[in-house]
């Protein structure tokens, strides 16, 4: 069983640029959540997307947004990048409705400067 | 709206010692309710869950009792290990399939 995986590992980009982070969710898993960890806090909820659709999002500003594909790997993309959005950014799959299957991937560390 | 309040780290004890980790949510109805531990480097990974009243959790020797009554959901450990050293977070389900974090507690085990 293959587990959730995320790229790249880390990144460095600068105010104003734009970011696309990558996700595979774990094999027979068809829904995909973002979460942001910033600096000694807890993950934020940012989207979740099942079956190529937005199902739900945080209260993050339309900057961020997100693509499901239809092998159900996912990706997060940031515009106009803040210093703020420096963070740890998680991905998560699951099973429709089963919270409890929510498999974390390592995480992608972005850094803005 | 949504918290979740954890005791705050970091917390150091020595091999062998108890461990407790407070932590209390505001919520409408009962929520599923979670621990998940981050080690150094990694992401989350689910510790244990309830998912309603009085469901006790329970993994590797950690234990975590759902208190709707308090709105608590502690963790405890009767002997920890320093292989157990890492963040643990407190959570809740709010919506459909979404989690609601504390901000985390530091634990450092000792030799």
């Amino acid at each position: 069983e293959t587990g959730v995986t995320q790229s790249p590992t880390h990144l460095i980009k600068t105010r104003g640029q734009q970011v696309t982070l990558r996700c595979s969710s774990q094999s027979g898993h068809n829904t995909v959540s973002w979460y942001q960890q910033a600096l000694g806090q807890g993950p934020q909820f940012i989207f979740q997307y099942y079956r190529e659709e937005e199902n739900g999002r945080g209260n993050f500003p339309p900057r961020f947004s997100g693509l499901q594909f239809p092998n159900y790997s996912s990706e997060l993309n940031v515009n106009a990048l803040e210093l703020d959005d420096s963070a740890l950014y998680l991905c998560a799959s699951s099973t429709r409705g089963g919270i409890d299957t929510q498999y974390f991937g390592p995480g992608t560390r972005l850094t803005v400067l | 709206g949504d918290s979740v309040t954890q005791m705050e780290g970091p917390v150091t004890l020595s091999e062998e010692a108890f461990l407790t980790i407070n932590c209390t949510y505001t919520a409408t109805g009962y929520p599923s309710l979670f621990w998940y531990v981050q080690y150094p480097g990694e992401g989350l990974q689910l510790l244990l869950k309830a998912t309603k009243a009085d469901d006790k959790g329970s993994n590797k020797g950690f234990e975590a009792t759902y208190r709707k009554e308090t709105t608590s959901f502690h963790l405890e450990k009767g002997s920890v290990q320093v292989s157990d050293s890492a963040v643990y977070f407190c959570g809740k389900q709010t919506g459909a399939n979404n989690l609601f974090f504390g901000t985390g507690t530091r634990l450092t085990v000792i030799p």
